[in-house]
């Protein structure tokens, strides 16, 4: 069964710094899809990215950067100068392939608070 | 804004109750998609609907059922309700029915059961 670990609960930084989440994956299938939420404080969920199994290609977008690491199934988050807009609760999802497989399971979320 | 919506977006009701959420999809996503956020539990998926029909069912409870019309919205209904059943309930929407679709999330009806 798939399952997602995002084993930092709760990261505190002060802005400018860089931050890493960590989002570690299981899956036994070789086509999956891998994704990254923001949840804000005011609790809706904002898509970030998406990413399948064989696009193993490094993204960056703005200050955001994601390193997908199939040897290691990771697939992790970079703020660079974190800003304090950039509080919120973070979740890794994985969706494996496979008519009628569509249960996207999401890991526990890391909170990350930024401090001024 | 996503394009998903939800209403309403606070409910309080009692235990033993029946509640309705109701959800509309983004413009031309034919997939609706719900979720419940609790403390405990996390984000776990419920169940899934594509162009009106069932297409996959996740961690839902008998008491619970969905459907989906043919306006593609939505409507999940909460019935014999449980101190337990208090979270956040999520909708998504997405193009197709697939895996590999990113689904775009409404902004949650919070429910409290007293």
């Amino acid at each position: 069964a798939q399952k997602v670990t995002q084993a930092q609960t709760e990261i505190s930084v002060v802005e400018k710094e860089d931050v890493t989440l960590d989002c570690v994956y299981e899956t036994r299938d070789t086509t999956y899809y891998l994704f990254w939420y923001k949840q804000p404080p005011s609790g809706e969920l904002v898509f970030l990215i998406r990413r399948n199994s064989f696009d193993e290609q490094n993204e960056i977008s703005g200050r955001y950067s994601w390193n997908f690491q199939k040897s290691t199934s990771s697939f992790n988050f970079t703020i660079t100068a974190s800003q304090v807009v950039d509080s919120a609760v973070y979740f890794c999802a994985l969706s494996e392939a496979g008519y009628n497989n569509n249960d996207m399971r999401f890991g526990a979320g890391t909170r990350l608070t930024v401090k001024p | 804004d996503s394009g998903v919506t939800q209403t309403p977006k606070h409910l309080i009701t009692a235990t033993g109750q029946r509640v309705t959420l109701r959800c509309s999809p983004r413009s031309g996503d034919l997939s609706v998609y719900w979720y419940q956020q609790s403390l405990d539990q996390g984000l776990q998926f419920l169940i899934q609907y594509y162009n009106g029909e069932e297409r996959a069912k996740g961690n839902i409870l008998e008491r619970f059922s969905a459907q989906q019309f043919p306006d593609l919205h939505s409507e999940l209904n909460l019935s014999s309700l449980e101190l337990g059943d208090s979270a956040l309930y999520f909708c998504a929407s997405s193009v197709g029915g697939g895996p590999h679709e990113t689904q775009y999330f409404g902004p949650g009806t919070r429910l409290l059961v007293l």
